[in-house]
């Protein structure tokens, strides 16, 4: 399988406690997302990377959360101090760099995340 | 906008006939529109894409329609399947540069009856 995958796909934390979670993007895909998603709604951007290189953040990325892609492959997601309103499904995506049919984004499997 | 929270607008339909789901999108600079199914604790799948210079694209069984004049989008499905059973979302894109985030619409829960 040549998805996107991701890794926990289910996570259990306490509230304070730091979590990690890590995509694997298709691999020759430059950019990669990750995305929050609460239940009943739709996913809701939080970074993206070009390569190794953060190029876009939304508000809704707390100084809490960080994303790193260090080497243009794998990235990682942490959120430090878990609060309960960080319970969500944490999405990754990856697309080719813009080509002529747009940029389609493929989405990895998630991790589920609840905070005690 | 609105937020339809746990209720998310329902389409029931029986099996073998055509399915219409319907969004609104938010921006009139997006440039490129993809429709994403999602089934229970999966990550969304893509289905089909379309860009704003066209106004239908066709793949298999399904059908996109985009009417910019009124920032409309509809998914077509012919002949549904039990298979088929899932969230329905519209997403779209500003590109142009300007950004490469999707903004995901509301999600249209699809329920085919046997």
């Amino acid at each position: 399988d040549t998805g996107v995958s991701q890794d926990p796909r289910h996570k259990i934390t306490k509230r304070g406690q730091n979590v990690t979670f890590r995509c694997d993007p298709i691999s020759e895909h430059n950019r990669l997302y990750w995305y929050r998603q609460t239940l009943g709604q739709g996913p809701e951007f939080l970074t993206y990377f070009q390569n190794e290189a953060q190029l876009e953040k939304s508000r809704l990325l707390s100084d809490r959360f960080s994303a790193e892609r260090p080497k243009g492959s794998f990235s990682t997601l942490e959120i430090q101090r878990t609060e309960q309103g960080d319970s969500a499904m944490y999405l990754c995506a990856s697309s080719p760099i813009r080509g002529a049919w747009g940029e389609t984004q493929y989405f990895g499997p998630g991790t589920r995340l609840l905070v005690l | 906008g609105e937020s339809v929270g746990l209720h998310l607008p329902t389409l029931s339909v029986q099996e073998g006939d055509n399915s219409i789901i319907n969004c609104a999108y938010s921006n009139s600079a997006s440039d490129y529109f993809i429709w994403y199914k999602q089934e229970s604790g999966k990550g969304p799948q893509f289905i089909i894409d379309i860009r704003s210079n066209m106004d239908k694209r066709q793949g298999q069984r399904v059908t996109v329609l985009l009417n910019k004049t009124v920032k409309h989008l509809s998914l077509q499905i012919a002949a549904t399947q039990p298979g088929d059973s899932a969230v329905y979302f519209c997403a779209e894109n500003m590109g142009g540069g300007a950004t490469n985030k999707l903004i995901f619409g509301t999600g249209t829960l699809l329920a085919v009856q046997p």
